[in-house]
């Protein structure tokens, strides 16, 4: 079965630490790869594509066929980072589970 | 700011009952998704509309849930009878349909408690 596989439900940091969210796709190809992010009583947005090759926030998030990953980088996070992110294949239409990520002070 | 509408926002019921779920896309997106989110399960989808036409419920208990866009500025999600287990977000988003790949705009969601 095709997946989206976010392995970790929840990445604690302090601010001003570096931040990886890691996804996981399971098939071959070349997916198109959203990451969305839920911030406390906002709701679901996107924050970057993969065919961008953009960097949103701070946040930057590379396609490694080898690898069949997807994660999600900062170097530097922040307070305002904390909130949900969901790795997205919209192709498939597959979301992951979700990773909260929780920036202490 | 052109944004995706659900109501109910809150919605609590009693095992049994008729639920029904309304969305209103932004307007000119000819794409809409129904997505129900779970602890255990996170986003799952469970269907997908372009241009008012079904592409796939395949997400969807058919015996029970039914997913329907009677016009461009509406879509519904109705669960009939209602079980505890359908607790749930349930999300619509709508997008361009500009092509693939397609960004999707949420709504800000139905809280559904059945008990």
């Amino acid at each position: 079965a095709q997946r989206v596989t976010q392995p970790e439900k929840l990445l604690s940091v302090f601010k001003g630490a570096p931040v990886e969210l890691k996804c996981n796709y399971s098939y071959s190809g070349s997916p198109e790869l959203f990451w969305y992010v839920q911030y406390s009583r906002q709701r679901l947005q996107l924050l970057l594509r993969h065919i961008s090759r953009e960097s949103i926030k701070g946040f930057t998030a590379d396609l490694n066929k080898g690898e069949t990953s997807f994660h999600l980088k900062k170097p530097f996070a922040q307070e305002e980072d904390s909130a949900m992110y969901y790795c997205h294949n919209t192709d498939k239409l597959i979301f992951g589970t979700g990773t909260r990520l929780q920036v202490f002070p | 700011d052109a944004r995706v509408t659900q109501t109910p926002r809150h919605k609590v019921t009693e095992m049994g009952q008729e639920v029904t779920m309304r969305c209103q896309p932004i307007l000119g997106h000819n794409t809409v998704f129904w997505y129900r989110q779970t602890m255990m399960q996170g986003l799952e989808l469970l269907a997908y509309f372009r241009n008012r036409a079904p592409l796939d419920d395949s997400g969807m208990p058919k015996d029970r849930f039914s997913a329907e866009m009677p016009d461009a500025t509406l879509a519904t999600l109705k669960i009939q009878p209602s079980e505890p287990r359908d607790s749930a977000v349930y999300f619509c988003a709508s997008g361009p349909g500009l092509g693939n790949p397609d960004t999707q705009y949420f709504g800000p969601g139905t809280r559904l408690t059945v008990l």
